[in-house]
């Protein structure tokens, strides 16, 4: 299958400080990507969709201005969380969508812990 | 897209197979029946997906009834590293298709 990267696997940060978050689909052209959050021992929740080119589209109740995503190329998504508290310490994990056929490959994820 | 009902957990004995069940009585007949599994502490991995006929590939078999509102993944020799929690998911394939919904899922215990 088709491979989705994830950089980094896990960060530690101050209270207040921003954090970028990287995904990669490495062997295919994602014009769709999907950022999901995982609390533990609960299900994936997504956050937004991202398209390529475009603006994201953010689930309800996620803040589009502390989330903010960017997708500039057809194999890159950045999420990055500003000014990080430690009740956005989570799962982050994105997806990459691959059109034919069409199916999600999801990443590793990032562990984040805001201290 | 359509919700589906999976039983919170399962165990499975090593090398036998491992049969997990989905409900999706409302599936519509545009919506495609997805199988991924997270492994702890991972990102999820795609197993295997179908619209109406039986699916095999090198992971698993996807068996769908005939009315489509239910279907079986089956693992036919279960590893200890198939231990895992399994997802169905149900959704509109082909463009008009996006985001995967995640339900409970049922967590796969493989034992030796």
């Amino acid at each position: 299958g088709a491979v989705v990267s994830q950089h980094p696997s896990w960060v530690i940060c101050k209270s207040g400080t921003s954090v970028k978050i990287e995904c990669r689909s490495l062997d295919f052209q994602a014009t769709t990507m999907f950022w999901y959050r995982q609390f533990p021992k609960q299900s994936l929740m997504l956050m937004a969709t991202s398209n390529e080119g475009s603006k994201a589209t953010y689930e309800q109740g996620v803040e589009k201005d502390k989330f903010l995503i960017n997708h500039a190329s057809l194999t890159l998504s950045t999420l990055t969380v500003t000014s990080a508290h430690p009740e956005d310490s989570s799962f982050y994990i994105c997806s990459a969508r691959e059109d034919r056929p069409e199916t999600q490959y999801f990443g590793p994820g990032t562990r984040l812990l805001v201290l | 897209d359509a919700k589906t009902t999976q039983p919170p957990s399962m165990d499975c004995a090593e090398g036998r197979a491992a049969n997990l069940p989905c409900n999706h009585s409302t599936i519509s007949g545009n919506e495609y029946v997805y199988w991924y599994r997270q492994i702890h502490s991972q990102g999820p991995q795609y197993i295997i997906h179908g619209l109406k006929n039986n699916e095999t590939n090198e992971m698993a078999s996807l068996i769908i009834t005939e009315d489509r509102k239910s279907s079986t993944l089956i693992l036919p020799h279960a590893t200890l590293r198939d231990t895992a929690v399994y997802y169905c998911i149900v959704r509109v394939g082909g463009s008009a298709g996006n985001m995967l919904t995640f339900g409970g899922g049922t967590r796969l215990m493989v034992k030796p």
